[in-house]
């Protein structure tokens, strides 16, 4: 079966450094995938790595270590709307469905 | 362009009846697939398609029936809802490593 691990919950000050782990066990491995959702809303694309290393995209960044079947993502500078839950996800060969984790519900507090 | 669209935003059916949630995405992307995600179980896949003409089934297939007659319409049909289909269902697209979702239909079953 494909499993993913992930916190259920992360509580962070406004300002701070935030990093949510996920590690996965799957059948196949492309790539990591990291996605925003806000209560109420759908879930957005933040991320995605195919290869070892740090990728970063403006206050986010993504990380993906493939021997340690582990990535995470690090949010700086923390702000209030950054509130969410956050998801891994894996795609386990190319042009297949994505195995989503069970998100991370991010509470960022004042 | 309207990304991907889905209808309706909200339903509550009956036990036992049927229906149709709609969705269809306008970026002419080849693969599309259907969500649902239930309060602590992330988001889990029902059924994907690759293309016109191609289904596969998902982690949770059973009480769901699909098509897929062209690129930008892939319709997910209940065929006699019961409680446990109460849920978020979210459509999404992807051309590449990135997926769309559109913004939710909120189903209940009573």
């Amino acid at each position: 079966g494909q499993s993913l691990e992930q916190p259920s919950e992360v509580t962070a000050v406004e300002g701070a450094i935030v990093q949510i782990n996920c590690t996965y066990q799957t059948s196949g491995f492309y790539g990591l995938s990291w996605y925003q959702q806000h209560d109420g809303g759908a879930p957005t694309f933040l991320s995605y790595n195919a290869l070892d290393g740090l990728e970063e995209t403006g206050r986010f960044s993504s990380f993906l270590s493939r021997s340690d079947s582990y990535g995470y993502l690090l949010l700086q500078e923390l702000q209030m709307k950054d509130s969410a839950s956050y998801f891994c996800a894996v795609s386990v060969a190319g042009n297949t469905p994505l195995v989503f984790g069970k998100g991370t519900r991010l509470s960022v507090i004042a | 362009n309207a990304g991907v669209t889905q209808t309706p935003k909200f339903q509550v059916l009956k036990t036992g009846q049927s229906m149709t949630l709609q969705c269809a995405q306008d970026m002419n992307h080849e693969y599309m697939s259907w969500y649902r995600q239930d309060p602590g179980m992330g988001l889990r896949l029902i059924h994907y398609s690759v293309g016109a003409g191609i289904t596969d089934q998902g982690e949770v297939p059973n009480g769901y029936n699909v098509s897929r007659s062209t690129t930008e319409d892939f319709p997910l049909r209940l065929l006699s809802a019961a409680p446990s289909q109460t849920s978020v269902y979210f459509c999404a697209s992807s051309y590449s490593n990135e997926q769309y979702f559109g913004p939710g239909t909120r189903l209940t079953v009573t």
